[in-house]
């Protein structure tokens, strides 16, 4: 049972406008979320987070943003840039847990 | 600034055949973990560490093995190889449980 949803295996979008990256979840004791970034033959690497305490967190370009009613957070890139073409993981965990839990992934292709 | 190693990077095995996927970290997490991810698929967890002689099983463990005898090194066991067992192995760690983990750069296996 896939507990961190990303029902959209690929998104693509024009240099310059805004990319929006959905994932749902269904445990309701997860507190703790993240976005991972994956070019191909590498490993994933960190990008955002977010406790479940705020309602968005931003990092230049890229901010999360945080529904704990609906159980979805989402991923906003802006501008968007061909380099940020690449695969986005959502994850999240409980605070207290040990592991993260990963969604499948959104592909997304960033054209000029 | 290496982070986590994992060799090797490509490996071809038999069926049958037994291989370690070996991972080293240099930041002195307390927690490590092993993932795969198959094509299309999100990170399913294999087994995770919290600390040296202490190991656990993750979602998916049948078909592997891990030891941790020291905080660095956290090898990966396959045991008879199994064509179910292709995927592209990740090696990961943290400095603690339910936090932002660290990835290498991947292990691509094929069983044949």
């Amino acid at each position: 049972d896939q507990q961190v949803k990303q029902n959209s295996p690929s998104l693509s979008v024009q240099e310059g406008r805004i990319s929006i990256l959905n994932c749902d979840y269904t445990n309701s004791m997860f507190d703790y979320f993240l976005w991972y970034k994956k070019y191909p033959a590498e490993g994933p690497t960190f990008l955002i987070s977010i406790s479940s305490i705020k309602d968005k967190n931003e990092d230049g370009r890229f901010t999360v943003f945080l529904n704990k009613s609906a159980k979805h957070l989402s991923l906003h890139i802006v501008p968007s840039q061909p380099g940020d073409s690449a695969v986005y993981f959502c994850a999240a965990s409980p605070t207290s847990g040990y592991a993260l839990n990963f969604g499948k992934g959104t592909s997304l292709l960033v054209t000029p | 600034n290496a982070g986590v190693t994992q060799t090797p990077k490509f490996r071809i095995l038999k069926i049958g055949q037994s291989m370690t996927l070996q991972c080293a970290q240099d930041m002195n997490h307390n927690y490590m973990y092993w993932y795969r991810q198959d094509p299309g698929m999100g990170l399913k967890l294999i087994y995770y560490s919290v600390g040296a002689g202490i190991t656990d099983k993750g979602e998916v463990p049948n078909g592997y093995n891990v030891s941790r005898s020291t905080t660095e090194d956290f090898p990966l066991r396959l045991e008879l190889a199994a064509p179910s067992q292709t995927s592209v192995y990740f090696c990961a760690s943290s400095p603690q449980g339910g936090n932002t983990i660290y990835f290498g750069e991947g292990s691509w296996l094929t069983v044949v």
